[in-house]
């Protein structure tokens, strides 16, 4: 059972717009959150993060939104640039020490010039 | 920031051999690693965590004596996957956070791409 859930396996945006990508979660224990872009053959690289008494984080283009009641979030790319057209996860992990984190499957986001 | 160093970042091999990949935090120790496995167009699976000084711990389906995992220092874990065989093509990448405390990011290496032949 995944507990974390990306169900736009792709996403296909015009540059200068806004990318929207989704993600939601099961596990009420979740209580940090992380947006990772990977490029092929390469590791993930973090983007942004927020953990569970925000619900909202900022960082230039990039900003996260949290719904806990919703158990979903979800990042903006604004405005959307043709690099950052990469395979987004989101990650979520639960409790204080040093934990894993758990994955969503990702969405190819694709912009366009 | 943190780096996380892997190697080889692809290797081919025949089945029944064993490789080895090295994981490196190289400007902060990591008492914990992850070791994680993706295959294509799926997510990244956690396969197990890497304890420094004791055991590795197994996600349930992976076999600890295939993906045999040592963490001698604070800055070095290895994954050997051990008689390798063409299902165990993959892309496995290691992962650690600095300060080793969670509410952090995890930072990864760049992956090791396995083919078995």
């Amino acid at each position: 059972d995944q507990q974390v859930k990306q169900n736009s396996p792709s996403l296909s945006v015009q540059e200068g717009r806004i990318s929207i990508l989704n993600c939601d979660y099961t596990n009420s224990m979740f209580d940090y959150f992380l947006w990772y872009k990977k490029y092929p053959a390469e590791g993930p690289t973090f983007l942004i993060s927020i953990s569970s008494i925000k619900d909202k984080n900022e960082d230039g283009r990039f900003t996260v939104f949290l719904n806990k009641s919703a158990k979903h979030l979800s990042l903006h790319i604004v405005p959307s640039q043709p690099g950052d057209s990469a395979v987004y996860f989101c990650a979520a992990s639960a409790g204080a020490g040093n934990t894993p984190l758990v994955f969503g499957k990702g969405t190819r986001l694709s912009v366009i010039a | 920031g943190a780096v996380v160093s892997q190697h080889p970042s692809w290797v081919i091999c025949k089945s029944g051999t064993s490789v080895k990949i090295e994981c490196r935090s190289l400007d902060f120790q990591a008492t914990t690693m992850f070791w994680y496995r993706q295959f294509p167009k799926q997510s990244l699976m956690l396969m197990a965590t890497s304890n420094e000084g004791s055991k590795a711990t197994y996600e349930q389906g992976v076999e600890k004596d295939k993906f045999l995992i040592n963490h001698a220092s604070l800055t070095l874990s290895t994954l050997t996957v051990t008689s390798a065989h063409p299902e165990d093509s993959s892309f496995y990448i290691c992962s650690a956070r600095d300060g080793g405390i969670g509410n952090s990011p995890l930072h990864f290496g760049n992956g090791t791409r396995l083919t078995v032949t």
